[in-house]
């Protein structure tokens, strides 16, 4: 079973719409975060919000929020008031393991296959 | 400036010749690790490392060596590529605890193996 699915290949949003990325996960780890990077057409991976497995309350970041809904096992990233410069392939990803230095431990990373938001004028 | 450094950035090579790519990040952090990324299948992980000596396979190692001799480098090595490893590589840094885990990523190596 894959352990993050991102079921959106591609989406479009109008400019200043709000639009919702897709995530769900599957982990046996108690201790996990999720994690959502931009990557835009020039390459480089842009980190956007985290969200650990043991906050109560969903991130923010600036116009980012994630919905995280743990007993679904879901992580969407949601963007308000879309901007051109949101154009770009985003990508879903979850650690596993304690973040933290517990001697013994991992930290696996596994990132999704990506949608490819494109944010019409 | 904070970063994470990656040599080449571009690479053309034939089957069979041994090749490294260097990553060096200067935020002390501990964890390091490359992904490829190809097209339709997003980043996979090859190796990463918790520490200097410690390092463990991810979902991909099959045809790379990783050494974690310092804390700031972390070099990927395909001992006998083949084109199958033509892909996108990228190092990534970031911290054990603290900072969210948050990962920093080079500018990533672009590898073509004929």
């Amino acid at each position: 079973a894959q352990k993050i699915t991102q079921t959106q290949p591609g989406m479009f949003v109008q400019e200043k719409e709000a639009v919702t990325l897709d995530c769900t996960y599957d982990t046996s780890d108690p201790s996990y975060g999720l994690f959502w990077y931009k990557q835009p057409s020039s390459g480089e991976m842009i980190f956007l919000i985290y969200q650990g497995s043991y906050d109560q309350q969903n991130a923010t970041e600036g116009r980012y929020s994630l919905n995280f809904q743990k007993a679904r096992k879901s992580a969407n990233l949601v963007i308000s008031a879309s901007q051109l410069g949101d154009s770009a392939m985003y990508f879903c990803a979850m650690r596993e393991g304690p973040h933290s230095y517990y001697r013994g431990g991992y930290q696996k990373v596994t990132f999704g296959i990506g949608t490819k938001l494109q944010v019409i004028p | 400036e904070a970063q994470v450094t990656q040599n080449p950035r571009y690479l053309i090579t034939v089957t069979g010749k041994k090749l490294t790519v260097t990553c060096s990040q200067n935020m002390n952090h501990e964890y390091m690790s490359w992904y490829r990324q190809d097209p339709g299948l997003g980043l996979r992980q090859i190796y990463y490392s918790m520490n200097v000596e410690v390092t463990d396979k991810g979902d991909v190692p099959e045809g790379y060596k990783v050494s974690r001799k310092e804390k700031r480098n972390f070099p990927l090595i395909l001992e006998s590529p083949s084109p199958n490893q033509t892909s996108l590589y990228f190092c990534a840094s970031s911290r054990i605890a603290g900072d969210r885990g948050i990962q920093y990523f080079g500018a990533g190596t672009r590898l073509s193996v004929l």
